[in-house]
């Protein structure tokens, strides 16, 4: 299979942790990259390259990879971080761009 | 600053074909290779297409192949999308995106506000 598993959804209360996994089999040497996407608004980078962040981007976001998984951590989790999360790659056996099917985090 | 307007959309009916502009503009296309990503009512975000920077490869999903042809034309500073045969299932928002580095695919920095295209009878 080819494609990028999240969980739809991550409910965190403010302050805590929220963690958005994404799955791929053989996810390999990939480079996984996450955005943010509020409504209304375009996808922002959050993390790419599994760990590294683009500037302007909290700290409080970071990315980490282990075996077939990805995970974006979300720490000190505040009402502004609540939007959809999704993953992407770049697949080099297929030639395809891959994305997550999202996940929403509520912030409760 | 950079930005990427897209055009072109439409309704067409099945079997029809239309023709998707990018826009480019306070970057030059000739430096960035480009992508085309599509998102259907309701549906998560699909990959379309990319074009090298010089046009030399193109990589396409799965499910537009023989289909769909992107183009660039970096003197207009635009790149294309000619989508033939449509189906319904090609109904979707669709947007351009910029690479964040040269000579890269993904990860996208800047994106479209979309077109959409709507494949209806």
């Amino acid at each position: 299979s080819n494609m990028l598993t999240q969980p739809p959804s991550v409910s965190v209360a403010p302050g805590q942790t929220a963690s958005i996994t994404c799955e791929l089999n053989n996810i390999g040497s990939r480079s996984v990259h996450w955005y943010q996407r509020k409504p209304g608004q375009a996808p922002i980078v959050v993390v790419y390259d599994d760990i590294d962040r683009p500037s302007g981007i909290p700290e409080r976001f970071s990315g980490s990879t282990s075996g077939n998984r990805a995970t974006l951590t979300i720490s000190r989790v505040e009402a502004g971080d609540e939007a959809d999360y999704f993953c992407q790659l770049w697949d080099n056996s297929l030639y395809h761009v891959l994305f997550g099917g999202g996940t929403k985090l509520t912030v409760l | 600053q950079v930005q990427l307007v897209e055009s072109g959309g439409g309704v067409v009916q099945p079997g029809g074909s239309l023709r998707l502009s990018c826009a480019a503009s306070g970057f030059s296309l000739r430096t960035f290779g480009m992508n085309w990503v599509r998102q259907a009512p309701g549906k998560g975000l699909e990959w379309v297409a990319f074009m090298r920077k010089d046009g030399s490869y193109e990589y396409y999903t799965d499910s537009v192949k023989g289909r769909f042809t992107i183009s660039r034309d970096n003197s207009k500073n635009t790149i294309y999308l000619q989508m033939n045969s449509l189906g319904t299932a090609d109904t979707a928002i669709y947007f351009c995106a910029r690479p964040l580095e040269e000579d890269r695919i993904v990860p996208f920095d800047f994106w479209g506000q979309g077109t959409l295209v709507t494949v209806s009878s």
